[in-house]
């Protein structure tokens, strides 16, 4: 069964800093991975789709990265910004299944 | 286009009360799915159509969870009867041919059961 795990949990940095949000997946027999943000009692924002296979994909400040092999996606953000701060959540297709498997999401503070 | 639309926004309701939750996909998308998200178990799948045939329900928690998908346009999530451990926040998402190109996801209904 595909597990997918978001780590860390919360994130505090101050305003400016380049920063890396960590996801990881237990089958690499994955479709397509996309990252969301999911503002506080709002829905969820689609930020980048990286299909299985490409190994990152990119807008504005956004950098996806992608590594099946090792199980792993890493979303970079550069240069934080207070209004960059919500919940990001990694979700990933599977091979055979149609739904999106979520993780938990990192919670991300960007101090002004 | 106006995205994948879900109503009513809020729903408070007394249990044992009948709810009905309304999605209205992308126009074109063939793929509709429902979600759940509550603070101890994030998101999981409820059900989803393709091609308006329910594909997977195993997500569904209770004989209590109904879904239904009309037509290509609509789709209803029904609790009857509900219970305050159905509060939760429910998304509905829509995509194409199953999801092989991302999905869009709807502002979501938050549910809450007294």
């Amino acid at each position: 069964k595909q597990e997918v795990t978001q780590i860390p949990a919360a994130l505090s940095v101050p305003e400016g800093e380049n920063l890396v949000l960590n996801c990881s997946f237990t089958d690499s027999a994955i479709y397509n991975l996309q990252w969301f943000r999911q503002d506080p009692g709002k829905g969820l924002t689609s930020l980048l789709l990286i299909q299985s296979s490409q190994r990152e994909q990119t807008s504005g400040r956004l950098n996806a990265s992608l590594d099946k092999s090792s199980g792993r996606s890493t979303l970079y953000i550069a240069a934080s910004q207070p209004g960059d701060s919500a919940t990001y959540l990694c979700a990933l297709r599977g091979g055979s299944q149609g739904n999106l498997i979520f993780g938990k999401g990192t919670k991300l503070s960007v101090k002004p | 286009d106006a995205g994948v639309i879900q109503s009513p926004r809020h729903e408070v309701t007394e249990m044992g009360q009948e709810v009905t939750l309304r999605c209205k996909p992308i126009s074109g998308h063939n793929s509709l799915f429902w979600y759940r998200q509550t603070m101890m178990r994030g998101l999981e799948l409820l059900i989803y159509f393709n091609n308006n045939v329910p594909i997977d329900d195993s997500g569904m928690p209770e004989d209590r969870f109904s879904a239904k998908m009309p037509n290509a346009s609509f789709s209803t999530l029904k609790i009857q009867p509900s219970e305050p451990r159905d509060s939760a926040v429910y998304f509905c998402a829509s995509s194409l041919d199953r999801g092989k190109r991302g999905y869009t996801f709807g502002s979501g209904t938050r549910l809450t059961v007294v």
